[in-house]
C-alpha cells in the first residue's frame, strides 16, 4: 500500500520551454503532497507544500511563478517548470500523506535542460 | 536552530559486520522521526516511523531505535542489497520533513 507514481521519470528539453510533471498517490487519498529537488550526492530539499484544492506553500527562496503547482485531486499534484533553464536540471521527488505525518514517496523524475 | 544530523557520511562494511547509523536532532517539539531508504536515481522508500523516546521498530535485518536526542539504525549482519543510502527525517510542527544528508552504506561481498 501507499503507492506514489511519477510521470515522466525522466525528461530532456531545451532552454525556454516549460515542462509538466504529475504525481498520483495511486491507492491512498493524499491531503498532503510535497515537491522536493534534490542534487547529486545532496539530500531533499523540499520545494513546495500543497492541500487539494488550495495554493501551495512555498518554501523561502523558492520561486512560485518558476515552479507552478497544481493539486487538483487527492490523488493528483502537478508540478510545472516554466521557461526552464539548465541551472532547473535537477532531480524531482514528490511524496504525499495520508492524516498522520509519514510521507510516502513517488520514485523521481530526472529533468536535463539543455 | 532546528538540525538534524547524520553520521557517519559513508560507511562500508564487510558482508555480516553489523553496525549502526546515527541520526541525532535539536528540534523543539518533536512529532515523529523517520527513516528512509534510497537507491541511486530513486525516491525514498518507507522504512520505520519512531514516535516517542523508548520506541523501537525492527524490520528483517534493520532496527531502529530512539531517545530524546537522537535515533539510531542498528544493521544486522548487512548483506550487499542493504547498499543505499539512508536519510532521516524529523517532523515538529505542521507536516513538514526535515531531512538529514544520509548515510551512505556500501556492503561489501
Amino acid at each position: 500500500g501507499a503507492v506514489v507514481s511519477q510521470h515522466p521519470s525522466w525528461v530532456i528539453c531545451k532552454s525556454g520551454t516549460s515542462v509538466k510533471i504529475e504525481c498520483r498517490s495511486l491507492d491512498f487519498q493524499a491531503t498532503t503532497m510535497f515537491w522536493y529537488r534534490q542534487f547529486p550526492k545532496q539530500s531533499l530539499m523540499l520545494m513546495a507544500t500543497s492541500n487539494e484544492g488550495s495554493k501551495a506553500t512555498y518554501e523561502q527562496g523558492v520561486e512560485k511563478d518558476k515552479f507552478l503547482i497544481n493539486h487538483a485531486s487527492l490523488t493528483l499534484s502537478t508540478l510545472t517548470v516554466t521557461s526552464a533553464h539548465p541551472e532547473d536540471s535537477s532531480f524531482y521527488i514528490c511524496s504525499g500523506n495520508m492524516a498522520k505525518e509519514t510521507q510516502y514517496f513517488g520514485p523521481g523524475t530526472r529533468l536535463l535542460v539543455l | 536552530e532546528d538540525q538534524v544530523t547524520q553520521s557517519p557520511e559513508a560507511l562500508r562494511l564487510q558482508e555480516g559486520e553489523s553496525s549502526s547509523l546515527n541520526c541525532s536532532y535539536t528540534v523543539s517539539g518533536l512529532r515523529g522521526l523517520f527513516w528512509y531508504r534510497q537507491d541511486p536515481g530513486k525516491g525514498p522508500e518507507f522504512l520505520f516511523t519512531l514516535y516517542s523516546a523508548g520506541e523501537e521498530k525492527e524490520k528483517e535485518r534493520l532496527k531502529a531505535t530512539l531517545t530524546k536526542k537522537e535515533s539510531f539504525l542498528h544493521i544486522t549482519a548487512p548483506k550487499p542489497e542493504d547498499s543505499a543510502t539512508y536519510l532521516c527525517a524529523v517532523v515538529i510542527g505542521g507536516n513538514q520533513f526535515y531531512f538529514g544528508t544520509g548515510t551512505s552504506l556500501t556492503v561489501i561481498p
